[in-house]
């Protein structure tokens, strides 16, 4: 089955770091790239940024709400992807998706078809 | 940022009955392949959400034939033929021609 799986959520103080991961199974993890979108509560979705794939150099674009902050990785060995997030803010909370696209522009996926369940950042005193 | 404009933001339907949502983009999502960038997704409630047409109109693997989409110029539409009790959510249009990419704010669809 083909999957994603988020975690490395949870609580964290203004200021503060987390990591996310995002655990790939089911298909040729090395081939995609990554990308990761949030959701506040009870609004709507945000694309954060992303981690293409090698062939394209495994670079990486990211919203300018996080830039200088979060950074994005991946270990194709181990078909796992990376969210670091420094420096947090209270507008950072909220659930946090890692996906894979159908195809892609210049290692960019469009057609998101594989989302994981989620995982929770709260950011709070 | 490409900005989306969804239109309406909510929707309250009779099961059986068609639907339509729209959405617009502040500028062409068309590339020089002939292809418009602009997918649909669905959020049912406590769940992430699914992709229902991509390119405009492709329709993603599993979603029943009574979705589909449609283009003309920057505005895009999304159908529902007879909606059924399961299509309740929220639905989001999302451009995917460039970064970041951007959402419209989302149409929630209940039942009547």
């Amino acid at each position: 089955e083909v999957q994603l799986v988020e975690s490395g959520g949870g609580l964290a103080q203004p200021g503060r770091s987390l990591k996310l991961s995002c655990q790939a199974s089911g298909f040729i993890f090395r081939d995609y790239t990554v990308t990761w979108f949030r959701q506040a509560p009870g609004k709507g979705l945000e694309w954060v940024g992303l981690i293409k794939s090698k062939p394209f150099g495994e670079t990486t674009e990211d919203a300018a709400s996080v830039r200088g902050r979060f950074i994005f990785s991946r270990d194709d060995s181990e078909n796992i992807a990376y969210l670091q997030m420094n420096n947090l803010k209270v507008d950072d909370t909220g659930v946090y998706y890692c996906t894979r696209g159908i195809g892609a522009i210049f290692g960019v996926p469009y057609g998101l078809d594989v989302w994981g369940q989620g995982t929770t950042v709260t950011v709070s005193s | 940022d490409i900005l989306m404009t969804q239109s309406p933001l909510s929707l309250s339907v009779i099961p059986g009955e068609p639907a339509s949502i729209s959405c617009r983009s502040s500028q062409s999502l068309l590339f020089n392949n002939g292809n418009n960038y602009l997918d649909w997704y669905l959020q049912r409630p406590g769940q992430s959400p699914q992709l229902l047409i991509y390119l405009g109109f492709g329709r993603a693997s599993g979603v029943p034939d009574r979705f589909s989409g449609s283009v003309s110029g920057t505005n895009f539409t999304l159908k529902i033929s007879r909606v059924e009790a399961e299509d309740i959510g929220v639905y989001y249009c999302m451009q995917a021609l460039q970064t970041p990419r951007t959402f419209g704010q989302g149409t929630k669809v209940e039942i009547k």
